[in-house]
C-alpha cells in the first residue's frame, strides 16, 4: 500500500498567516492526490482534488500543488474557521490511504 | 441537499458481527460509487471498502481479510457494510461516503457516522 506522511504533523499559526502543509507518498502518485479539512466532531470536507483542483465551494485561499511523490496545501491568509486538521488521500491505486494528518492550531 | 446518515453501530463483543446501513437522499443513488470510511478514536482515516454504481466492482482494504462485506440497494438508496469477526481494532466511527462528481476516487460527501466498539 502507498504511505502518505505528513509534515509537520503540527502547527502552530495565527490568523492572517500563510500556512504550507506537505504530503510526501511512499512512490511516485502522478497528480492523484486529495486533501481534505477535518474539524472536532464533524466528517472531513474535501478541499482539493487532482492534486490542485478546488473543491465545489471551497474558498480561493486554498490552494493545492505537486507531482509525483511531494505536495502541499497552502492556505493564504488563514481565517478563524481554518483552525482544524487536513489530510491528504491518494488514490493512484487501491488500497485507497490518507495521511495521518496535520492539526493546524492557533498560537 | 445530499444527505447521507449512517446507523447500525454500537457495541460488540470480539469476534461478533455487526451491520451497517446508510440511507441516502437528495441526490440519484443508483448512479453513484458509494464507500465507507472509518476513523479510530483520536487518530486519523482508513478507506475501508468501495462499491460502484450497479455492484458489478468491489474493493476493499487489505487489512479487512474478507471479514467485511459491502453491498446497496439502489432501490431504498442505502449502503450496507457487513462486518464479521470483529476485533478491537475495528473500533472507530465508520462514514458512508459518496465518491465525488470531479474525481470518482475521492468523497465529496460524508454522514456524521456511526461508533462501533468492540470491547468484552
Amino acid at each position: 500500500a502507498i504511505q502518505l506522511t505528513h509534515s509537520p504533523s503540527f502547527l502552530s499559526t495565527s490568523v492572517g498567516d500563510r500556512v504550507t502543509i506537505t504530503c510526501r507518498a511512499s512512490q511516485g502518485i502522478s497528480n492523484a492526490l486529495a486533501w481534505y479539512q477535518q474539524k472536532p466532531g464533524k466528517a472531513p470536507n474535501l478541499l482539493i482534488y487532482d492534486a490542485s483542483k478546488l473543491g465545489s465551494g471551497v474558498p480561493s485561499r486554498f490552494s493545492g500543488s505537486g507531482s509525483g511523490t511531494d505536495f502541499t496545501l497552502t492556505i493564504n491568509s488563514l481565517q478563524p474557521e481554518d483552525f482544524a486538521t487536513y489530510y491528504c488521500q491518494q488514490f493512484s491505486s487501491y488500497p485507497l490511504t490518507f495521511g495521518g494528518g496535520t492539526k493546524v492550531e492557533i498560537k | 441537499e445530499v444527505q447521507l446518515v449512517e446507523s447500525g453501530g454500537g457495541l460488540v463483543k470480539p469476534g461478533g458481527s455487526l451491520r451497517l446501513s446508510c440511507a441516502a437522499s437528495g441526490f440519484t443513488f443508483s448512479t453513484y460509487t458509494m464507500n465507507w470510511v472509518r476513523q479510530t478514536p483520536g487518530k486519523g482515516l482508513e478507506w475501508v471498502s468501495s462499491i460502484s454504481s450497479g455492484s458489478s466492482y468491489k474493493y476493499y482494504a487489505d487489512s479487512l481479510k474478507g471479514r467485511f462485506t459491502i453491498s446497496r440497494d439502489n432501490t431504498k438508496s442505502s449502503l450496507y457494510l457487513q462486518m464479521n469477526s470483529l476485533r478491537a481494532e475495528d473500533t472507530a466511527v465508520y462514514y458512508c461516503a459518496r465518491a465525488s462528481e470531479d474525481q470518482l476516487l475521492t468523497f465529496d460527501y460524508w454522514g456524521q457516522g456511526t461508533l462501533v466498539t468492540v470491547s468484552s
